[in-house]
Order: C-alpha cells, then structure tokens, then sequence
C-alpha cells in the first residue's frame, strides 16, 4: 500500500521569511496530493492540491510542486504571517479508488514575529 | 457551507464498553470517512463508506466497526473499547468522484480508561 514521508517534524521561521515542506510517496500510480492545514483545537482543512498531470500549482502565497519521477511533492509557503502557524498534512491517494488518503504524520509550522 | 457535525466532542469510557461514535454531514456527499489523530503519526484511516450500507476497510480497521444506514448518517463502533483506542477521533465527508476535497468534523477525544 501507500506509504507518505513527510518532512520535517517541526519548521521555525521568522515571519516573512518562506517555509517549505516536503512529503514523498510510495505507489507510483497514486494520482492526487493534498495539503491540510489545521490550527490548533480546530479541524484540519483543504488549502491547496494538485494532480499528477500537473507539475506545479498557485495560490497566492502558497504553491504546492511535484515531481513524479522522483515521487516526492513540496509545499511552499512565502511571506509567511503569524496566521500561517498550525499542522500542516500532505497526503496521497488514487483517486478512482475511493480517494482513500494516507496521509503524512505532519509539519508543525512556527512563525515567529 | 458544508457542516459535518459528530456528536461528541469529549468522551470518557471504560475499558470493555461499547462506544458509538455519531457523524452526520448535510451537503448529501457520497463518501464518508473515519480517521483517527495520534501525535506524531499524521491521521490513519480507519474505514470509510462510498454508499448507504456499503463500507471498505480503511488501513486500521482491527477494533472498529462501522454503520451507514442512511446516507448522511455514518457511525463507528468500538466493540469492546481498549487504553490503545483513546485518541482524536475524525469524521470526513467528500462529494464524490471528481470531489475530492475533505470535509472534517470537530472531532471526537476519546478517552478509555
């Protein structure tokens, strides 16, 4: 089955500075990444994802890439604002099957101001 | 807006007991899930249901069962409640296929003493 790494743990950064998380994946054929974010006490929520016909994908101040050949995909965040700290998810999944997710174990994201 | 609403958000039980857990989504989604959070192992994937009555085996099913009679009904079921089950407890909802996006809950902390 699918297996998702992600990295790292924990991110430190000053605010306005950019962060980037890293997740690789196992199955070659799994189709679609997310990336959740969840604040603290609150439930975790979809800010960006991407499919594999596409190599990178925008959204204001986060972008998420992918690199299929090498099976790893990346979040980017730039500018980061206080609001930005929480959890952040990637996760991966075939899609014809019922979008069943496995998800990363998490990045928690600290900016400081 | 979509709502996913599980009925508790703090629960307390005994070793032994049987637990329900109560999820209920009101955008008529065809696809519901049931997750578990640890820290430190991202959300796992305990079953997860694409129609009345039909359920799949998520990536940690061993302890759980689950029920979907109605539609936007979807439960899970501890049998017989262990210490090894107290965790976050995530109900999601997603429309279907080309849909793909994840409606969470609250969440549920459990707690099996």
């Amino acid at each position: 089955g699918e297996n998702v790494e992600q990295h790292p743990s924990t991110l430190s950064v000053q605010e306005g500075d950019s962060a980037v998380i890293k997740c690789t994946y196992s199955d070659s054929a799994s189709n679609y990444f997310p990336w959740y974010k969840q604040e603290l006490g609150k439930r975790p929520q979809l800010i960006i994802d991407i499919r594999s016909n596409v190599g990178e994908k925008k959204d204001q101040r986060i972008a998420v890439t992918l690199n299929k050949t090498a099976k790893h995909f990346s979040l980017h965040i730039t500018e980061t604002q206080p609001e930005d700290s929480a959890v952040y998810f990637c996760a991966a999944s075939r899609v014809e099957y019922g979008n069943k997710l496995v998800f990363g174990a998490g990045t928690i994201l600290r900016v400081k101001s | 807006d979509v709502k996913v609403t599980q009925s508790s958000r703090y629960l307390v039980k005994r070793t032994g007991e049987k637990v329900f857990l109560e999820c209920v989504q009101d955008m008529d989604h065809e696809n519901m899930f049931w997750y578990r959070q640890d820290p430190g192992l991202g959300l796992r994937l305990i079953y997860f249901s694409y129609d009345v009555k039909m359920k799949e085996k998520g990536d940690i099913p061993e302890g759980y069962s689950v029920s979907r009679e109605k539609k936007e009904r979807f439960s899970l079921i501890l049998e017989s409640a262990s210490t090894n089950q107290t965790s976050m407890y995530l109900c999601a909802s997603e429309e279907g296929p080309g849909g793909e996006k994840l409606f969470f809950g609250s969440g549920t902390q459990l707690s099996v003493l």
